[in-house]
């Protein structure tokens, strides 16, 4: 079946560090890829999506790039704000349906 | 566009009782709704999937007479607790698919039972 693997948090960073959250996926066929963000007490907000292999999603500084020959779709951005913690999650969608598989999550502080 | 919401937000209610969460799509039609729970630190857990006009298929090891699921029309699906508990204390988060088949996400119940 699908499956999602977070990098394990939390993470803690200082103000415009440099951020990677790294995801790697098992999937049949080609799936789609996306990041949501959750700020405390919300739901999820799609932050960024990639739907074939080598598409690169941004949005709001961040950016990753769907890599099919190492099955990743690592998070990155240049320098985060306190404004960025918040928990993060990857996830795959098959090409047919709705059905999304998340990933653990992984919860990012971000410090002044 | 997409957005959609659910109501209430927060919810207390008594041990014995039932409680009822709506779940609308505001600006588009959603054939499909999905209702997940998530504990605190955890990821989200995908309870069951609802098609407008049918039974919701229900995720292994989710009691479906214990948390019913009607999606009555294209904007709306409600999930009813019934009999609630303190186990059943938890983030109840819904989503809605349109015909792209990308999901929109609601932002989330609060349910704490007494």
């Amino acid at each position: 079946g699908n499956s999602v693997t977070q990098m394990e948090g939390p993470v803690t960073l200082s103000e415009e560090a440099f951020l990677t959250i790294n995801c790697t996926y098992t999937a049949t066929g080609y799936p789609s890829l996306f990041w949501y963000v959750q700020y405390p007490g919300e739901g999820l907000q799609l932050l960024l999506k990639a739907t074939k292999a080598d598409d690169k999603g941004s949005n709001k500084g961040f950016e990753a790039t769907y890599r099919k020959e190492t099955t990743s779709f690592h998070l990155e951005k240049g320098s985060v704000q306190v404004s960025d913690s918040a928990v993060y999650f990857c996830a795959l969608k098959e090409t047919s349906g709705s059905r999304l598989t998340f990933g653990e999550g992984t919860q990012l502080t971000v410090n002044p | 566009g997409a957005v959609v919401s659910q109501h209430p937000s927060r919810v207390i209610c008594k041990s014995g009782t039932s409680v009822k969460i709506e779940c609308r799509s505001l600006d588009f039609q959603a054939t499909t709704m999905f209702w997940y729970r998530q504990f605190p630190k955890q990821s989200l857990m995908l309870m069951a999937t609802s098609n407008e006009g049918s039974k919701a298929t229900y995720e292994q090891g989710v009691e479906k007479d214990k948390f019913l699921i009607n999606h009555a029309s294209l904007t709306l699906s409600t999930l009813t607790v019934t009999s609630a508990h303190p186990e059943d204390s938890s983030f109840y988060i819904c989503s809605a698919s349109r015909i792209d088949y990308e999901q929109y996400f609601g932002p989330g119940t609060r349910l704490t039972v007494t």
